[in-house]
């Protein structure tokens, strides 16, 4: 999209390594931004979300960190497992004060075993 | 537990024809969302549904309408259609508007000949 860089396009890793995704946005009035995982030919599912009052949420192997002053959001996956492999978007939720998501391109997380 | 409901799954249109696509939300959700999804693309967001009421448009060509009725589901009329149309068509719902996750439906592949 647009308004929401996302980096890089294909990450590829071991089995057992970590990986991170990393997105920025450009409007500063964003406060919702969701990571989504989509295997191919399968819908999008939402996998962690973040709210713009907290810096870092985790879940398990992933978390997400914000950094608002900067406006930039990353992905963190721990001890990646060969099912891990997929299509990862972050999305920004407002366009010009309108609730329209961006997606970013997508990363294409390829672990292999 | 139910899930968003998308019909038909896949559906063959030639050139100029019309199509409509239908998305059953999850039940109480309030607002439906609409994306378009190009072969290795991000989805691109197309146009949303709040109590009925058309909410936030994003990047839905003149040749689509849509609309929500009563019991909430939504239909997307697309007509003319073209080539560059064939895509993976995905409704999503969510409870609140803004400020809650969308639950994608399995989506609509849409091929134009």
């Amino acid at each position: 999209g647009e308004n929401v860089e996302q980096h890089p396009s294909t990450l590829s890793v071991q089995e057992g390594d970590s990986a991170v995704i990393k997105c920025t946005y450009s409007d500063s009035a964003s406060n919702y931004f969701p990571w989504y995982k989509q295997e191919l030919g399968k819908r999008p599912q939402l996998i962690i979300d973040i709210r713009s009052n907290v810096g870092e949420k985790k879940d398990q192997r992933i978390a997400v960190t914000l950094n608002k002053t900067a406006k930039h959001f990353s992905l963190h996956i721990t001890e990646t497992q060969p099912e891990d492999s997929a299509v990862y978007f972050c999305a920004d939720t407002l366009r010009g004060g309108s609730y329209i998501p961006t997606f970013g391109r997508g990363t294409s997380l390829i672990v292999h075993p | 537990a139910a899930g968003v409901i998308q019909s038909p799954r896949h559906l063959i249109k030639e050139k100029r024809e019309t199509a409509t696509l239908k998305c059953y939300p999850i039940p109480r959700h309030d607002t439906v969302y609409w994306y378009q999804q190009g072969p290795g693309q991000d989805p691109q967001f197309l146009i949303s549904f709040y109590e009925k009421m058309q909410s936030d448009k994003g990047s839905i060509p003149d040749r689509f309408s849509a609309q929500q009725f009563s019991d909430y589901h939504s239909e997307l009329n697309m007509s003319s259609l073209e080539l560059g149309d064939s895509a993976l068509y995905f409704c999503a719902s969510s409870l609140k508007l803004h400020y809650n996750e969308q639950f994608f439906g399995p989506g609509t592949r849409l091929t134009v000949l």
